[in-house]
């Protein structure tokens, strides 16, 4: 079936890095968008960043505008997000999301990973 | 950047009311909109697209209308198992962001 894996979540000091990857199967991954979206404890969605289906086009919010990237593998099915200069308020539940590419809604979505980022 | 504003933030409704969740954004978005379904614990779940459309699977009691700044999200006969959080997200251009969601539960 259809289906997204998160990894690479754990704890990070801030102004560490971290890498987040997300493994795609079940689909042609290489058709659609995937997202970056995050949830910190209690709160709501916050959509961090896009990529196109080819890499060629790329989306952040503001907040991580500069510090974070991401990136894709279409021949490993596989979608990055490096965080860097981590700050205790990104502390959050990370989703990678599919969608169709350039109406970029989320059809499918991963499980998570857990981001912590503390001293 | 477009603001994307929910209402309202909760609610508390009995089974069988019919359920309405407004999504304003702060420019013209043409109907570039999509509903999320978040149950407690769980991932987020796409509910409906283009603002209208039912993702394939959704119960027909879900419906979503509007274009422009002005959306809404209808349950038309709330059951038991809708009880969760809902988030509006524009997809028009980015950023791509989620309303702030609305809390839905059984009185």
């Amino acid at each position: 079936q259809e289906q997204l894996v998160e990894s690479g979540g754990g704890v990070v000091q801030p102004g560490k890095s971290l890498r987040l990857s997300c493994v795609g199967s079940g689909f042609t991954f290489r058709s659609y968008g995937l997202h970056w979206v995050r949830q910190a404890p209690g709160k709501g969605l916050e959509w961090v960043a896009t990529i196109s289906y080819d890499g060629s086009n790329k989306f952040y919010a503001d907040s991580v505008k500069g510090r974070f990237t991401i990136s894709r593998d279409n021949s490993k099915n596989t979608v990055s997000l490096r965080m860097n200069s981590l700050r205790a308020e990104e502390t959050a539940v990370y989703y990678c999301a599919r969608g169709p590419d350039y109406y970029y809604y989320m059809d499918l979505w991963g499980k998570g990973t857990a981001v912590t980022v503390s001293s | 950047d477009i603001q994307m504003t929910q209402s309202p933030s909760s609610l508390s409704a009995s089974v069988g009311d019919r359920v309405t969740i407004t999504c304003r954004s702060s420019q013209a978005i043409s109907n570039y909109l999509a509903w999320y379904q978040q149950k407690p614990g769980k991932v987020p779940y796409l509910l409906i697209y283009s603002a209208s459309t039912l993702q394939s699977g959704v119960p027909s009691r879900f419906s979503g209308s509007g274009s422009g700044t002005d959306f809404t999200l209808t349950i038309s006969s709330l059951q038991p198992e809708d009880v969760a959080t809902y988030y509006c997200q524009k997809y028009d251009s980015g950023p791509f962001s989620f309303g702030g969601g609305t809390k839905v539960d059984i009185k």
